[in-house]
């Protein structure tokens, strides 16, 4: 079925660096973007950024410029995104979704990243 | 930048009741890249309504979403105890790519 599926939960200390994958199945991978999208523990959801499976492109928030890079691999149609730098506000669960032109249908179980010394 | 800010942050009903939810932004947003989600606890987020005003695939119609230019409405016409939620409006497409708002949490009065 049409699925996103991340990667388990991990625990880092501050200054080490995440990556996080993000499978897809079920439709055409590089027909889409894939946007991944954090939530703080009791916060809002907030944007990370953008990268298109079909040429690679990215667009990031502003905030993570310089430590978040998102990548793909079309030959397993996967996602990944890695932040580097970690800090303790880095804690949250990060979300994969598949970034439609009719907003984002598809989303990813999360993946709880925490940040402790 | 485009901010959305939420308002009520949280909305006090009984089952049966009208929800309203408002999302403003801070600059006019196409209406096409205005959606809104639903998220429970410990789940990712839903889409609800994309266009401003289309119910995604699956959504019953009880919601239904409206508005143009800042301000934006989402209505839930009478409120089912599967309902009970915290609800973000998000705009996608103007620069940053997305934005999300902050929020409204709807719970039982």
């Amino acid at each position: 079925q049409v699925q996103l599926v991340q990667s388990g939960a991990e625990v880092k200390k501050p200054g080490a660096s995440v990556k996080v994958s993000c499978k897809a199945s079920g439709y055409t991978f590089t027909s889409y973007g894939i946007s991944w999208v954090r939530q703080a523990p009791g916060q809002g959801l907030e944007w990370m950024g953008w990268i298109s499976a079909y040429n690679g492109n990215t667009n990031y928030a502003q905030k993570l410029q310089g430590r978040v890079t998102m990548t793909t691999d079309t030959s397993t149609s996967t996602a990944y995104m890695e932040l580097r730098s970690l800090r303790s506000d880095d804690t949250a669960v990060y979300y994969c979704a598949r970034d439609d032109d009719d907003g984002m249908a598809l989303w990813g179980q999360g993946t709880l990243v925490t940040v402790s010394s | 930048e485009i901010v959305l800010t939420q308002s009520p942050g949280t909305l006090s009903l009984s089952p049966g009741e009208r929800a309203t939810l408002s999302c403003r932004a801070s600059q006019s947003v196409s209406s096409s890249y205005l959606a809104w989600y639903q998220q429970k606890p410990g789940q990712a987020p839903r889409l609800l309504i994309y266009g401003a005003s289309s119910r995604a695939t699956g959504i019953p119609d009880r919601f239904s979403g409206s508005g143009s230019g800042t301000d934006f409405t989402l209505t839930i016409s009478r409120l089912e105890p599967e309902d009970f939620a915290v609800y973000y409006c998000q705009q996608y497409g103007s620069s940053p790519r997305v934005t999300f708002g902050g929020g409204t949490k709807v719970e039982i009065k």
